[in-house]
């Protein structure tokens, strides 16, 4: 069985970082690509970052260039967004999710149940 | 603004046929992908590539594309269909994908 758990979420400061993690287990990690995405409260979807199987390809929002950085680490079957210089706008609930392909360009099929971060001062 | 464009909202009657749609450019060159979400619960996949559902989706849910508009049609709509369906796809660039806004479907 397919499980992501994220973890890392909380309440941070304007300004401030926070970093993200998000445990895979139940398929074979570095044969996948993956993505982060999250979901203000009460809005939709919107893709933030995806990376390839190995690590080759990374892809990134706009609303996000610059200020987050995807990474993974195949041998821990681990994920991570590093978020920087966080604004009130990047609270959301976010979420991993497994791709069904090598590709960031793919189909996230899998998700997490996901970590909330909320940017406050 | 999302580059993918979705109704907001629509009904559908008990056991009839809904369609949901969603338009943009990138979609006469990818395909797109479409998500239930419910209340509290994470996105589910339920159709992806020309009109592939993964395991456990069920055959009431199908998906089709014409020119720059793709379809989820959900045939014989059950109370628990009713959720927010996303759409998504990616672009050119081989790196980026972006969804839909969302359509909210209600089953009276």
């Amino acid at each position: 069985e397919v499980q992501l758990v994220e973890s890392g979420g909380g309440l941070v400061q304007p300004g401030r970082s926070l970093r993200l993690s998000c445990a895979a287990s139940g398929f074979t990690f570095d044969d996948y690509a993956m993505h982060w995405v999250r979901q203000a409260p009460g809005k939709g979807l919107e893709w933030v970052s995806g990376i390839s199987w190995n690590s080759g390809t990374i892809g990134y929002a706009d609303s996000v260039k610059g200020r987050f950085t995807i990474s993974r680490d195949n041998a821990k079957n681990s994920l991570y967004l590093q978020m920087n210089s966080l604004r009130a706008e990047d609270t959301a609930l976010y979420y991993c999710a497994k791709d069904l392909s090598i590709e960031v360009a793919g189909t996230p099929d899998y998700w997490g149940q996901g970590a909330l971060v909320t940017v406050s001062s | 603004s999302s580059e993918l464009t979705q109704d907001p909202a629509v009904s559908v009657a008990l056991g009839q046929t809904v369609r949901i749609t969603c338009q943009g450019d990138r979609l006469r060159s990818y395909y797109a992908s479409w998500y239930q979400q419910k209340p509290g619960q994470a996105p589910v996949l339920v159709i992806h590539g020309k009109n592939s559902r993964p395991s456990g989706i069920p055959d009431r849910f199908s998906g089709s594309s014409s020119g720059n508009t793709a379809s989820l049609t959900i045939t014989g709509a059950q109370a628990e269909d009713e959720a927010d369906y996303y759409c998504n796809s990616r672009d050119s660039s081989g790196n980026h994908l972006v969804f839909g806004g969302g359509t909210k479907v209600t089953v009276l």
